[in-house]
């Protein structure tokens, strides 16, 4: 079965500073990469994916994501962050051979620091 | 401006009463996911439909739970009896797949923030 893992549980990063949040996955074929972002008290906002192509991806609010096959990684990177970043971040897989369900990482709380 | 929308927003219950919530999937999606979200597991599948029938439950406690789509602009997500083990935010996710396409996202409602007493 196919699985995520976010490693680490926070990302502490001052405004202006680049921020990395970081996933590697697990499936069998090739993936099918998601990141998802969730504000408070709201909904998991999609943020980009990679399917196939470019390995890296742009997505929406300055985010970047890049593929990694050797490494089996999709770590997300914004090259300056913002306070309004602050926020969970999920990355997510799905298998393509299988159904389409999606499994999420636990999420990595990010804080950006004034 | 299309989304998923659920209700109730916030619901407050006492042990043993039944809970239902609802989700209206964005117009032309043919699949609806719930997800439960709590601090100590994270977000958990719990049900999966497409095109109105489900597909995967098995991350539903079936004695309590139930999930169901009577039309494609409903579905539901039923707990008798709730405990206050089931507090939680549960949300509604759509997604559109279609032959050839594997890789579209699920986008997600607001969610249920159930509490149980």
């Amino acid at each position: 079965a196919q699985s995520v893992a976010q490693p680490e549980d926070q990302v502490n990063v001052a405004e202006g500073n680049p921020l990395t949040v970081k996933c590697t996955y697990s499936v069998s074929g090739n993936p099918y990469l998601f990141w998802y972002v969730q504000y408070p008290n709201r909904g998991l906002q999609f943020l980009l994916k990679y399917i196939t192509g470019d390995n890296l991806v742009k997505g929406s609010y300055g985010f970047e994501a890049e593929f990694n096959k050797s490494q089996t990684s999709f770590h997300l990177k914004k090259p300056s962050a913002l306070v309004s970043d602050s926020a969970l971040y999920f990355c997510a897989v799905r298998d393509p051979y299988g159904n389409n369900r999606l499994a999420f990482g636990k999420g990595n709380q990010v804080v950006v620091i004034p | 401006d299309a989304r998923v929308t659920q209700t109730p927003r916030h619901k407050v219950t006492e042990m043993g009463q039944e809970v239902t919530m609802r989700c209206q999937p964005i117009l032309g999606h043919n699949t609806v996911f719930w997800y439960r979200q709590t601090m100590m597991q994270g977000l958990e599948l719990l049900a999966y439909f497409r095109n109105r029938a489900p597909l995967d439950d098995s991350g539903m406690p079936k004695d309590r739970f139930s999930a169901e789509m009577p039309d494609a602009t409903l579905a539901t997500l039923k707990i008798q009896p709730s405990e206050p083990r089931d507090s939680a935010v549960y949300f509604c996710a759509s997604g559109l797949v279609a032959p050839g396409t594997g890789g579209n996202e699920q986008f997600f409602g607001p969610g249920t923030r159930l509490t149980v007493l």
